[in-house]
């Protein structure tokens, strides 16, 4: 079967870095995915990795390890407005991505 | 540059009544096009997905369904709404297949409220 797990929630303190872990067991891989959610809103990406290693974005950065089926997404000098949902999702194959239930983060002053 | 546009964003629609959401992709041709329910607090979840006019693939056996007349327009429906149907509803489109994962881009998605 396909299972993509990730913690529920959790908290940070503004200016702080945070990891956000996903590990992953699907049918094939063609990439993982991290999205950003906030509350009410529609998901907008963030991140895409399909080979081992680190990628980095500004103040976001996503890791990848095949082997392992494992990822984390690293948030540093985190904002109040960084406080949302992070959803991590594989494509098995071209056509679908299979979604986490994603992780809620609140970062408190 | 690509836009992808759903409506209404919201609806309230009682038991039993029939359902149909819209939603257009502007900028791009032969979009892989998919709709997507969210329940309060939880996961999204895969309805249906296309990959050209009138190729539906069903994901979740349901009281759903959706067409796809045009290139660029998906349309979910459903003729009886049920209670469980209510949710946060997302479009989302991607590039065509290529020889890796395709991102896949939202909607502002439709909240529905079945009473």
């Amino acid at each position: 079967g396909q299972n993509i797990d990730q913690p529920t929630e959790m908290t940070a303190t503004e200016g702080a870095i945070v990891q956000i872990n996903c590990t992953y067991q699907t049918s094939g891989f063609n990439g993982l995915f991290w999205y950003q959610q906030h509350a009410g809103e529609a998901p907008t990406f963030l991140s895409y990795n399909v080979l081992d290693g680190l990628e980095e974005k500004g103040r976001f950065s996503s890791f990848l390890s095949r082997s392992k089926g494992y990822s984390y997404l690293l948030l540093k000098e985190l904002q109040m407005k960084d406080s949302a949902s992070y959803l991590c999702a594989v494509s098995p194959n071209t056509d679908k991505l299979i979604f986490g239930t994603g992780t809620r983060l609140q970062v408190f002053p | 540059s690509q836009t992808i546009h759903q409506w209404p964003a919201t609806l309230v629609q009682p038991v039993g009544s029939p359902l149909s959401l819209e939603c257009t992709v502007e900028g791009t041709s032969n979009p892989n096009l998919y709709w997507y329910r969210q329940a309060a607090g939880r996961g999204l979840q895969l309805l249906f997905y296309s990959v050209g006019i009138g190729q539906i693939s069903s994901e979740v056996p349901q009281n759903l369904s959706a067409s796809r007349p045009q290139d660029r327009q998906f349309i979910l429906s459903s003729k009886k709404l049920l209670l469980s149907d209510s949710g946060f509803y997302l479009c989302a489109w991607s590039a065509p297949r290529g020889g890796l994962g395709e991102t896949q881009y939202f909607g502002p998605g439709t909240r529905l409220l079945v009473l």
